[in-house]
C-alpha cells in the first residue's frame, strides 16, 4: 500500500516571498505519477502540477515548480511570488501506474496562508 | 461550461434517511470517481467507474451504491444515512484510469 506524508499541518508566507511544502511517499512502484492539488476555500480542488516518475525533469506551470528526488521519493513544491489567491489546502497525491491499480492517494494536506 | 458538476451542492437531513447525489461531466472522459473528505480535510477515494464498469470498490458501507446510468454521469445513494457519514463528497473524472482527475465543486452532506 502507498503512502503519502505531509508533515507540514500549516504554514504561512508574505505575499512575493517564495514558500516550499514537502510530500514524501511510500512505494515499491517504479512507474507512478505525483500531483499537487489545491483547495481554496471555495472548495473546489484543482489540479496544480503533475510530475511523472520516469522523467528526471522537474514540472513547472508558471510561478509552481517541483522538487521531485525519486531516490529520496521526495515530491515538494515551491511556489513563487506567492499571491494571496495561492492561499488554500495543498494536497500532495500519488498513483501507482501497475496493472490494474491506478489509485489516487492523498496525504493529509498543508494549509497555507499567504500574508499581505 | 462546468467540466464536472454535482448537485446539490449542500444537503442537510436527518440520521435514517436515503439521498442521492447525482454527477455529470463533459469532459467526454471514461473514468469517474467519488471521494469523501472528512472533518479534518482528508480525501479517501470510495469508488471508481470505467466505462460505466464498477472498478474500485473502497471498503465502504454497503448503504453507499454507485450508479452510472452512462459514461457522462455517476450518481451516488446513500441509504439510512448516520451521522459519521457528514463530510463532503467529491466526484471527479479523468480521461482514462491514468490520467489527471478533474474534481467537481462538492457537496457537503450534513446528517443531523
Amino acid at each position: 500500500a502507498q503512502t503519502v506524508t505531509q508533515s507540514q499541518p500549516e504554514m504561512s508566507v508574505q505575499e512575493a516571498e517564495t514558500v516550499t511544502l514537502s510530500c514524501t511517499y511510500d512505494t515499491s512502484e517504479n512507474n507512478y505519477y505525483l500531483f499537487w492539488y489545491k483547495q481554496p476555500p471555495s472548495r473546489q480542488m484543482i489540479l496544480v502540477i503533475r510530475q511523472e516518475a520516469y522523467k528526471q525533469q522537474n514540472a513547472t506551470e508558471n510561478r509552481f515548480s517541483v522538487n521531485f528526488q525519486k531516490a529520496a521519493k521526495s515530491f515538494s513544491l515551491k511556489i513563487s511570488d506567492s499571491q494571496l489567491g495561492d492561499t488554500a489546502m495543498y494536497f500532495c497525491a500519488f498513483m501507482p501506474l501497475g496493472a490494474g491499480s491506478y489509485q489516487l492517494t492523498f496525504g493529509k494536506g498543508t494549509k497555507l496562508s499567504v500574508i499581505p | 461550461d462546468t467540466a464536472v458538476s454535482q448537485t446539490p451542492k449542500y444537503l442537510v437531513t436527518q440520521m435514517g434517511n436515503d439521498k442521492s447525489i447525482k454527477c455529470e461531466q463533459n469532459l467526454g472522459h471514461d473514468t469517474m470517481y467519488w471521494y469523501k473528505q472528512d472533518s479534518k480535510k482528508f480525501l479517501k477515494i470510495m469508488f471508481s467507474y470505467n466505462n460505466k464498469e464498477l472498478i474500485i470498490n473502497e471498503t465502504v458501507p454497503n448503504r453507499f451504491s454507485p450508479k452510472s446510468p452512462d459514461k457522462a454521469h455517476l450518481n451516488l445513494h446513500i441509504n439510512s444515512l448516520e451521522l459519521g457519514d457528514s463530510a463532503v463528497y467529491f466526484c471527479a473524472s479523468s480521461q482514462a484510469l491514468w490520467g489527471e482527475q478533474y474534481f467537481g465543486p462538492g457537496t457537503r452532506l450534513t446528517v443531523t
